[in-house]
């Protein structure tokens, strides 16, 4: 377990709809990173969030927003859903000082767009 | 659980023998590696790190090789037990925090 907590775990919904994916950072951990993973296109970084402000930016839809809360837990938000959408999505967190690099994720959420 | 990448590389190996998974990386300027453990239904696992100052690094029963002429990452895992059968990833550091990640090895082990 690495700390990291992430809901729902399984999420299936319709294509055009609206989810949100919530993550919970590891007790300490200021920086929130989300992936999305799927079979074609493998571990894709999508945004970073560390402190509640935007810290980096990979290859996230302009459907796709993020934001981190003063509690420091984030949510993904994913709208206009379309199949391609479906995936996994990870949430990790990484540490304060000299390892701040090293990521711990948690388990995902398995995303099924219909 | 549902594998992730059904197509890709695998690498089969004996139970009690060493195994080496490689990669290519692709940005001379990457300065900074890890490799991580997904096992099936799991979240990536952090295994082992490496900064570009350096060509070696050893952790238990893990090495990882750094070779920055050729672009190249390896991960050798000493007296591979069954609980070492994952998807591997190994993951480049961009810009800021930008971490790009390789597509992933298979490693079986047979008993």
């Amino acid at each position: 377990d690495s700390g990291v907590t992430q809901t729902p775990k399984h999420l299936i919904t319709a294509t055009g709809q609206r989810v949100t994916l919530r993550c919970s950072p590891r007790s300490g951990d200021l920086s929130v990173y989300w992936y999305q993973q799927s079979l074609d296109q493998g571990l894709q970084f999508l945004i970073q969030y560390y402190n509640g402000e935007e810290r980096a930016k990979g290859n996230i839809l302009e459907r796709f927003s993020a934001q981190q809360f003063p509690d420091l837990h984030s949510e993904l938000n994913l709208s206009s859903l379309e199949l391609g959408d479906s995936a996994l999505y990870f949430c990790a967190s990484s540490p304060r000082g000299t390892r701040q690099e090293t990521q711990y994720f948690g388990p995902g959420t398995r995303l099924l767009v219909l | 659980g549902e594998s992730v990448g059904l197509h890709l590389p695998t690498l089969s190996v004996q139970e009690g023998d060493n195994s080496i998974i490689n990669c290519a990386y692709s940005n001379s300027a990457s300065d900074y590696f890890i490799w991580y453990k997904q096992e099936s239904g799991k979240g990536p696992q952090f295994i082992i790190d490496i900064r570009s100052n350096m060509d070696k690094r050893q952790g238990q029963r893990v090495t990882v090789l750094l070779n920055k002429t050729v672009k190249h990452l390896s991960l050798q895992i000493a007296a591979t037990q069954p609980g070492d059968s994952a998807v591997y990833f190994c993951a480049e550091k961009l810009s800021g925090q930008n971490f790009v990640f390789g597509p992933g090895t298979r490693l079986s082990v047979l008993p």
